[in-house]
Formats: structure tokens, sequence, C-alpha cells
């Protein structure tokens, strides 16, 4: 089945440094990618919308400058948190739901997720 | 706007009995359905998902949900706990006419099932 590879699985930065996620597809083209934040204990926020080819859709209350994201192929999106604080530290899971209605049945609509990106910034 | 409701932030269950996470919706039109657990540090896993057809569904590990159209409802059950199922499920909705294919989640419920 189709499979999202999501890396690294932990970081653990020091304040003020950038750190990189890679999210890709890897039997299938994602054309859209999206990015969640995910608080101990809580359920799943949606940060923004990887579109290939154009500019990132941010959810209100998510900083663009901070959390920039690159879709630059059909199979990576990246999320690079920019300057990182303490109070970014969170876990971070990207999803790649197959499109076009030929994927869709395919995948019969599952949605694959990554395996999540623990980040720890001192 | 698509939401999802999960009223219980905890779900305890002896082994060997039965279980059921609750969830309800609210979607324009006919939704696509979905749950998924996650273990610590790890991921969403594909549970099970509604579409169209019969109401209960069928998923992985034993687990099934029944699609409820006048209740709204999406509830998780499975006839006899695992300590192994202990794990944090996620319900969560898509539109049908949701051309982004984005998921909509509820707040997860933790299910602890003891021994």
């Amino acid at each position: 089945g189709a499979v999202v590879s999501q890396h690294p699985s932990w970081v653990i930065c020091k304040s003020g440094t950038s750190v990189k996620i890679e999210c890709r597809s890897l039997d299938f083209q994602a054309t859209t990618m999206f990015w969640y934040r995910q608080f101990p204990k809580q359920s799943l926020m949606l940060m923004a919308t990887s579109n290939e080819g154009s500019k990132a859709t941010y959810e209100q209350g998510v900083e663009k400058d901070k959390f920039l994201i690159n879709h630059a192929s059909l199979t990576l999106s990246t999320l690079t948190v920019t300057s990182a604080h303490p109070e970014d530290s969170s876990f971070y899971i990207c999803s790649a739901p197959p499109q076009g209605a030929r994927e869709l049945r395919a995948a019969k609509n599952i949605q694959y997720f990554g395996a999540g990106t623990r980040l720890s910034v001192l | 706007a698509q939401s999802v409701a999960q009223p219980e932030d905890q779900v305890n269950v002896a082994e060997g009995n039965p279980l059921t996470v609750k969830c309800t919706y609210s979607v324009s039109g006919n939704p696509y359905l979905f749950w998924y657990v996650q273990y610590p540090n790890r991921g969403l896993q594909f549970l099970l998902k509604y579409i169209t057809g019969d109401n209960l569904v069928k998923g992985s590990y034993g687990f099934e949900a029944e699609f409820n159209k006048s209740q709204t409802s999406f509830h998780l059950k499975k006839p006899s706990a695992l300590v192994s199922d202990s794990a944090l499920y996620f319900c969560a909705v898509r539109g049908i006419n949701n051309a982004g294919n984005m998921l909509t989640f509820g707040g997860g419920t933790r299910l602890m099932v003891k021994p």
C-alpha cells in the first residue's frame, strides 16, 4: 500500500536554530500534503496545506515566516521551523492524501500519515 | 464547515470486555468517516472507514464501527478488548465535496485496557 515517509523521527536542537522536516510519498504522487502539529495528549491541529508548485496555505494563527513549507516535487514536502524556540517543541505529522479519481479509488479514500517528528528545542 | 466530536477524553475497560469509543460528526452532505489509532510517539495508523454501503464497517485488529446517519455518529467498537489496544484513538471526517481531501479530526480518546 501507499506509504508516507517522514524524516527525522526525533530531533533535538538549540534555541535559535532551524530544523527541516521532510515528508515523502513513496509510491504515489501527492500534489497536496498536510502538516499537522500535535501537543501532548491533544488532537492534531492542521497547520498548513502544502501545494506542489505553489505557495502553501496556512491555517489561521500559524506564522508563515516561522513555519516555512516547500513542496518542490510531487513526492516531497518540507517543513522548516525557523529560529526554533522551546515553545515550538511538539510532535509534527505530515499527511499525503491521494489525489485524482483514479488514485482515490486505488487508495480507497485512505489518507496516509507519516510516522511523525518529535521536535525538542532546548 | 465540518467538525468531529469525541465526548470522552478517556475510556477505561477491563481486558475481555467490550469497548465503545464514541464519535459524532457534522458535515455538509454525505460524509467519509475514518478511525485512526496512535501509539506513543508514532504517527497515525488507519483502522477503518465508512464511505458508502453497509452501516457496520469492519476494520483492523477486530475493530468495527457503525455509521448512524440519523444520529450523525460513527462509534468505534470491539467485542473483546485487549491490553494491547491501549492507545489514542481519533475519529475523522471528510466531506464528500471536499476537493482538498482534508480530514478534520476529533479531539481523541485515550483507551486504557487493564488486565
